[in-house]
């Protein structure tokens, strides 16, 4: 149960693109079409951002994006804004009622 | 709506139950999991449960220690921590269905461990 491997910060201007990765296993990330993509404001809990590697739930902008290639997902926000300045976690399922998380990249809005 | 409680100080190899309760929805429908966090760091994943408590999870570091557990009936769901370690201090969320769209989270409550 080693954690996903997440860049530990990405950083954009207002407006820009960033894209951050979550690399796992063929066991993990590259097994199952079950990642998620959670952000969390210092002191608030988890928010669900995407699922099923893609989908973005009812209320979620649609500058946010995901998609997956082998054992790597990736999540994409387009168009910058001051309050996606967050920390970002991925998640997938590993298998026999196991989950594991990124350890994290922290999105900074310059 | 997920409220925790049940999160204190405690001694190591003390035990302690957390609390999760449910309102405006079916406890029943739905997975259910707890995830920590430690001060300043990442998320982790702890345990799950499925909808009727036949199916379990845990992480490798509190297997043999934690137990998840659930009341249907009365829209709860627990974890049962047992030799609990200075590592295990942690803000606890608990959270419904982590993988899907229906995903929702509690506020947290914090364990800490220590002498």
């Amino acid at each position: 149960q080693s954690a996903l491997t997440q860049p530990r910060s990405v950083s954009g201007s207002p407006g820009q693109s960033v894209t951050m990765s979550c690399t796992g296993s063929s066991s993990d990330v590259g097994a199952y079409s079950s990642g998620s993509w959670f952000q969390q404001h210092p002191g608030k809990a988890p928010k669900l951002m995407i699922y099923d590697v893609s989908k973005r739930p009812s209320g979620v902008p649609d500058r946010f994006s995901g998609s997956k290639s082998g054992n790597t997902a990736s999540l994409t926000i387009s168009g910058l804004q001051a309050e996606d300045e967050a920390d970002y976690y991925c998640c997938s399922y590993a298998g026999s009622e196991t989950l594991v998380f990124g350890g994290g990249t922290k999105v900074t809005v310059l | 709506q997920l409220v925790e409680s049940g999160g204190s100080l405690v001694q190591p190899g003390g035990s302690l139950r957390l609390s999760c309760a449910a309102s405006g929805f079916t406890l029943s429908s739905h997975w259910m999991y707890w995830v920590r966090q430690a001060s300043g760091k990442g998320l982790v994943w702890v345990s799950r449960i499925n909808s009727d408590g036949s199916r379990t999870g845990y992480a490798d570091a509190v297997k043999g220690r934690f137990t998840i557990s659930r009341d249907n009936a009365n829209n709860m769901f627990y974890l049962q921590m047992n030799s609990l370690r200075a590592e295990d201090t942690a803000v606890y969320y608990c959270a419904r269905d982590i993988l899907s769209s229906s995903s929702a989270w509690g506020q947290g409550t914090l364990v800490t461990v220590s002498s």
